[in-house]
């Protein structure tokens, strides 16, 4: 079964940091590309991030773009987001996509959970 | 970057009727590169259709989708009552963004 775990959600101060994580299962990771993709509270889906299958391409949206990496761990079939200088904007829920197929443009067809980010002094 | 545009905000209906969701680019998608997503209260969005027209895995044939350049449709063809739920709109062909999403409410 194709399973995402998110986790390392939490509450941070604005300025802070926090490092996200993703687990992924029952496919072969390193085949496809992963996103991270967020939503406000109330809010709809706004992509973060995309990285490529083995890591090599990474892409941001211009609202996260220099504060944010994305990075994947193909051993151990981990995504991660180290979100940095995080303000009031940033707070949503994190989900961990993966692609449908092993493209790059292509649609997400397995999401996690999600893990709550709350920037709140 | 491309704006998904999606109309109406929200849409009621009853069980049993027809829901046509639009989703308007900014500029043209090509049409292998559009989806929609169903999102309800407290989960994680669902793949209904890749390629503006395929289904995914799983998903009923009363969903359906059409569309090409800057103008896509999301059709439910007879709600069942497990369809009231958020849908989204999203591009991936220029870097991936989605619509703000369009409410199907039970009338």
């Amino acid at each position: 079964e194709v399973q995402l775990l998110d986790s390392g959600g939490g509450l941070v101060q604005p300025g802070g940091s926090l490092r996200l994580s993703c687990a992924a299962s029952g496919f072969t990771f390193s085949s496809y590309a992963m996103s991270w993709v967020r939503q406000a509270p109330g809010k709809g889906l706004e992509w973060v991030s995309l990285i490529s299958g083995a890591g090599g391409s990474t892409y941001y949206a211009d609202s996260v773009k220099g504060r944010f990496t994305i990075s994947r761990d193909n051993s151990k079939n981990m995504l991660f987001l180290q979100m940095n200088s995080l303000s009031a904007e940033d707070t949503a829920l994190y989900y961990c996509a993966k692609s449908r197929h092993g493209l790059l443009s292509d649609a997400f067809d397995m999401w996690g959970q999600g893990t709550m980010v709350t920037v709140s002094s | 970057e491309i704006v998904l545009t999606q109309s109406p905000g929200t849409l009621s209906l009853s069980p049993g009727e027809r829901a046509t969701l639009s989703c308007r680019a900014s500029q043209s998608v090509s049409s292998i590169y559009l989806a929609w997503y169903q999102q309800k209260p407290g989960q994680a969005p669902r793949l209904l259709i890749y390629g503006a027209s395929s289904r995914a895995t799983g998903i009923p044939e009363r969903f359906s989708g059409s569309g090409s350049g800057t103008d896509f449709t999301l059709t439910i063809s007879r709600l069942e009552p497990e369809d009231f739920a958020v849908y989204y709109c999203q591009q991936y062909g220029s870097s991936w963004t989605f619509g703000q999403g369009t409410k199907v409410d039970i009338k």
